[in-house]
């Protein structure tokens, strides 16, 4: 199984600030691996997919890097609204893995 | 507009059994691969079972195997998740999520059907 290791598990921002989230993956996804954002009491959505494809409908402030074990979720300019929890996600194996999350909140 | 709506959540005593429903629209259901993903309570996302568009393949994540049965009705845009042999560590919100095109991630989630296992 594909371990994924976030960081930081907490990233205590302002808004207007830019958030760089981290996944590290055991072995290598290839540019197989996804970024999720939930919001409390809500389910997950989909932002980026396949390490750098925004999503249809996310706002270009989003955008993802990386391949092999290292990937990067980056947000510029935190809206309020971007106070969240991020998960990512890898396709190349089974079974599909996340990882423990990280929360950005607000500072 | 996609729209998934899960249903079938509920108390099941350890032991127990329970079916989940997800009503699909909005999209060509049968072509699209689906997936269970649970969330238990203050924990971070668990993918838990998938089935491709036809229904001939699928998958599940270890803990769940022989105990879970993921299933499609593509006549009804229905996908199944049949739960026998609860433990408490199956307690979550479960969502159904639609597969993304290539397979393997999610882009449309359901909102959730709470899951408690106890006696």
């Amino acid at each position: 199984e594909i371990v994924l290791t976030q960081s930081p598990a907490t990233l205590s921002l302002s808004p207007g600030e830019r958030a760089t989230l981290s996944c590290r993956a055991s072995q290598s996804v290839s540019s197989y691996l996804a970024w999720y954002q939930q919001k409390p009491g809500q389910a997950p959505r989909l932002l980026i997919y396949d390490a750098s494809n925004r999503a249809t409908g996310i706002p270009a402030r989003f955008s993802g890097s990386g391949s092999g074990t290292d990937f990067t979720l980056t947000i510029n300019s935190l809206e309020p609204e971007d106070f969240a929890v991020y998960y990512c996600q890898q396709r190349s194996n089974w079974p599909r893995t996340f990882g423990q999350g990280t929360k950005v909140e607000i500072k | 507009e996609v729209q998934l709506l899960e249903s079938g959540g509920g108390l099941a005593q350890p032991g127990g059994s329970l079916r989940l429903s997800c009503a699909a629209s909005g999209f060509t259901f049968n072509i699209y691969g689906m997936n269970w993903v649970r969330q238990a309570p203050g924990k971070g996302l668990e993918w838990v079972s998938a089935l491709n568009g036809p229904g001939r393949n699928t998958y599940y994540t270890d803990s769940v195997k022989g105990r879970f049965t993921i299933s499609r009705d593509n006549s009804k845009n229905t996908l199944y998740l049949q739960m026998n042999s609860l433990r408490a560590e199956d307690t979550a919100v479960y969502y159904c999520a639609k597969s993304g095109t290539g397979g393997g991630f999610f882009d449309f989630w359901g909102q959730g059907t709470l899951v408690t296992v106890s006696s």
